[in-house]
C-alpha cells in the first residue's frame, strides 16, 4: 500500500545550521508530495508541495525536490532559524485516491 | 476567513463518559477529515466526508467513534463511551480543491481519566 517513512527526531541544530530531513515514500503511480509543518499549540499547515517527478518545491527558504528514482523528497534548508522549531511532516496523495497519508513526523528544536 | 474551527479547545472527561467534539469547516470546501495525534500513533486518519457524506471510516478504531456531518458547515465526532487511550489531540482540516491542501484546526485536547 501506499506509505511514507520519514526521519525520526527529534532533530536538534543551532541557529544558521543545515537542514535536511529525510523522507522516503512508497506508492503506485505518481502521487503529489507534500511537507507540512506544525508549530507548538497549532493545527499542520501546508509548507510546500510538488505534484511531479523533477517538481522543487519551496517555501520560506525550505526546499524539496521530488526524486522519482529513488523515492524520496527530502526537506532541506541552508540556514535554519530558531523560529523553525515544530514537528514537520511528509506526505503523499495518491491521484486516484483522496486523502492524505502522513508519515509520522520529525521535531526540529534550534538552539540560538 | 475565520478558517477551520474546532470546539473545545480542551477536554478533560472521565472513563466512560460521552464526549462530542465539534468542528466548522472553511464555507465552500466540500471536503472534511477528522485526525487523531498521539506520540505513539502520529497522525491517523480517522474519517473523511465529501459533500457531507462519509466516504471513507476505515481509520474509526471501534465502534465507540461515531462521525456526523448534517450540512457543510457542521461536523461532530463522538466518542461514546470514553476510554483513558482515547486520550489524544483530535483534528480536524477540510479542503475545497483536489485535496491537495488541507486547511488544520487548532485541535481539540482530549484527556480521559
Amino acid at each position: 500500500g501506499n506509505s511514507v517513512t520519514q526521519m525520526e527526531g527529534p532533530v536538534t541544530l543551532s541557529e544558521e545550521a543545515f537542514l535536511t530531513i529525510n523522507c522516503t515514500y512508497t506508492a503506485t503511480g505518481y502521487p503529489s508530495l507534500f511537507w507540512y509543518v506544525q508549530y507548538p499549540g497549532e493545527g499542520l499547515q501546508l509548507l510546500l508541495k510538488a505534484t511531479k517527478a523533477d517538481d522543487k518545491g519551496s517555501n520560506k527558504g525550505f526546499e524539496a525536490t521530488y526524486r522519482k528514482e529513488t523515492t524520496s523528497f527530502h526537506l532541506e534548508k541552508g540556514s535554519v532559524q530558531v523560529s523553525d522549531s515544530a514537528v514537520y511532516f511528509c506526505a503523499l496523495l495518491y491521484s486516484s485516491a483522496s486523502k492524505i497519508i502522513f508519515g509520522s513526523g520529525t521535531r526540529l528544536s534550534i538552539r540560538p | 476567513d475565520a478558517g477551520v474551527i474546532q470546539s473545545p479547545r480542551h477536554e478533560v472527561t472521565e472513563m466512560g463518559q460521552e464526549v462530542t467534539l465539534r468542528c466548522k469547516p472553511i464555507s465552500g470546501h466540500n471536503s472534511l477529515f477528522w485526525y487523531r495525534q498521539t506520540m505513539m500513533r502520529g497522525l491517523e486518519l480517522l474519517i473523511y466526508f465529501n459533500n457531507n457524506v462519509p466516504i471513507d471510516d476505515s481509520g474509526m478504531p471501534e465502534d465507540r467513534f461515531s462521525a456526523k456531518m448534517p450540512n457543510a458547515s457542521f461536523s461532530t465526532l463522538k466518542i461514546q463511551p470514553s476510554e483513558p487511550r482515547d486520550s489524544a489531540v483530535y483534528f480536524c482540516a477540510s479542503t475545497g480543491g483536489r485535496n491537495e491542501k488541507l486547511f488544520f484546526g487548532s485541535g481539540t485536547q482530549l484527556s480521559v481519566l
